[in-house]
């Protein structure tokens, strides 16, 4: 079963400028979450799909940051304009079903953004 | 607010030997579920053993188990016969009650010695 695939695997850009990322889960799963992961913490959730609604997007910096699930699968993360702070890896996670018990998220390799 | 704390920074283990890494967490839900993930230098987040909190008897996946103390709120990870392989990041979370949605911990770096 192939896993969470995503790209690319990094990106360098200049503050101000606009970068996008995509995400393919596992095949048949329901729920797609975008995680941003600062050096030195843990992931820290920005917005969680089911299939291509939105569930939660209230960690989400709305006026720099959207996100897309189109027909359910495949999403991109978009940054525009891009800031200093917003260095950092970006993982993308599936799981199948929502809210259960032990569900486990499989999460991809992730993106790491450098903004200089 | 939803909280999880792990104190240990770094821990350093012998190969073959057994290692706790700490976790503490604040709720004030009666329904939640604890994970702890391992994050090797490649980055992609790997899924360890899980914790419901209804769970009567602790957690075991192999050579990782989870100790859970609800009254201390405490839900450690404790590998047993350590491998080189295991050197990676250590992430406990915590599932928001009736959501998906995961709290991360800063993370503990452990590194396993020849």
């Amino acid at each position: 079963e192939a896993g969470v695939a995503q790209s690319p695997r990094y990106k360098i850009i200049e503050k101000r400028q606009s970068v996008a990322f995509w995400c393919n889960p596992i095949s048949g799963h329901a729920t797609l979450y975008w995680y941003q992961q600062i050096l030195g913490q843990g992931p820290k959730l920005l917005i969680q799909f089911q299939n291509n609604g939105v569930v939660d997007d209230s960690q989400l910096p709305k006026d720099r940051f959207s996100a897309e699930r189109l027909k359910g699968v495949d999403s991109t993360l978009k940054i525009q304009p891009a800031k200093l702070e917003d260095s950092a890896v970006y993982l993308c996670a599936s799981s199948p079903v929502t809210s259960g018990r032990g569900d486990k998220q499989f999460f991809g390799p992730g993106t790491r953004l450098t903004v200089l | 607010a939803q909280k999880i704390t792990q104190t240990q920074p770094g821990m350093f283990v012998q190969e073959k030997e057994a290692v706790t890494l700490d976790c503490t967490y604040d709720t004030s839900d009666q329904s939640y579920g604890l994970f702890w993930y391992k994050q090797p230098s490649s980055g992609e987040m790997i899924f360890l053993i899980y914790q419901g909190s209804y769970d009567e008897q602790n957690a075991t996946e192999g050579r990782y188990s989870l100790n859970f103390q609800k009254a201390r709120k405490s839900a450690n990870l404790v590998i047993s016969a350590s491998q080189l392989g295991d050197s990676a990041m250590y992430f406990c979370a915590m599932r928001e009650a009736n959501t998906d949605k995961l709290i991360f911990g800063t993370g503990t770096r452990l590194q396993v010695f020849p």
